[in-house]
């Protein structure tokens, strides 16, 4: 099956710097990659999302990259804000002859102090 | 509000013991996907249903199961609880295909004692 991998576990930035974190996927017919954010104590909630028929795509603060050939995608927030402090979560889908599941990575802590 | 309600909010319960957890998914979603979260093992796949049917299954323990019925929403039913069955358990729903949305419940926070 699908094996999501995502680094760092944990990430420290100043307000205003940007982040980057980093997923790898292992089945290569993988098309379709979100990403949710969770705040403490709250439901994750998709943030954006990317289909493998792109290599990149944004929304105004956000965006994701996408390289199929090295089977790895990875979030960018800019000018990042105390706000956007939360678990960042990665995915991929999980193909079985019965049906189709995301899988998670283990999850990014970003801390954004002021 | 992501229309996906999930009942109880939450629950302890002693080892041993048995739990149902529920969830409604959002109005038309066919799809209901079964997640436990536990603190250091982020988001782990159980079981999901399409239309009252079993589709796909991650690492869900023998212990546990799951139903969708008729009017689609489900039950996860877990057995035997150990005191590692504590966890957050989500409930996410979408129309059918895992390329959208999915839609998560605010979660069942089980705690066995």
């Amino acid at each position: 099956g699908e094996n999501v991998e995502q680094h760092p576990s944990t990430l420290s930035v100043q307000e205003g710097d940007s982040a980057v974190i980093k997923c790898t996927y292992s089945d290569s017919a993988s098309n379709y990659f979100p990403w949710y954010k969770q705040e403490l104590g709250k439901r994750p909630q998709l943030i954006i999302d990317i289909r493998s028929n792109v290599g990149e795509k944004k929304d105004q603060r956000i965006a994701v990259t996408l390289n199929k050939t090295a089977k790895h995608f990875s979030l960018h927030i800019t000018e990042t804000q105390p706000e956007d402090s939360a678990v960042y979560f990665c995915a991929a889908p999980q193909r079985s002859q019965a049906g189709t599941a995301l899988i998670f990575g283990k999850g990014t802590t970003l801390s954004v102090s002021s | 509000d992501s229309g996906v309600t999930q009942t109880p909010k939450h629950l302890i319960t002693a080892t041993g013991q048995r739990v149902t957890l529920r969830c409604s998914p959002r109005s038309g979603d066919l799809s209901v996907y079964w997640y436990q979260q536990s603190l250091d093992q982020g988001l782990q796949f159980l079981i999901q249903y399409y239309n009252g049917e079993e589709r796909a299954k991650g690492n869900i323990l023998e212990r546990f199961s799951a139903q969708q019925f008729p009017d689609l929403h489900s039950e996860l039913n877990l057995s035997s609880l150990e005191l590692g069955d504590s966890a957050l358990y989500f409930c996410a729903s979408n129309e059918g295909t895992v390329n959208t949305e999915a839609f998560f419940g605010q979660g069942t926070r089980l705690t066995v004692v």
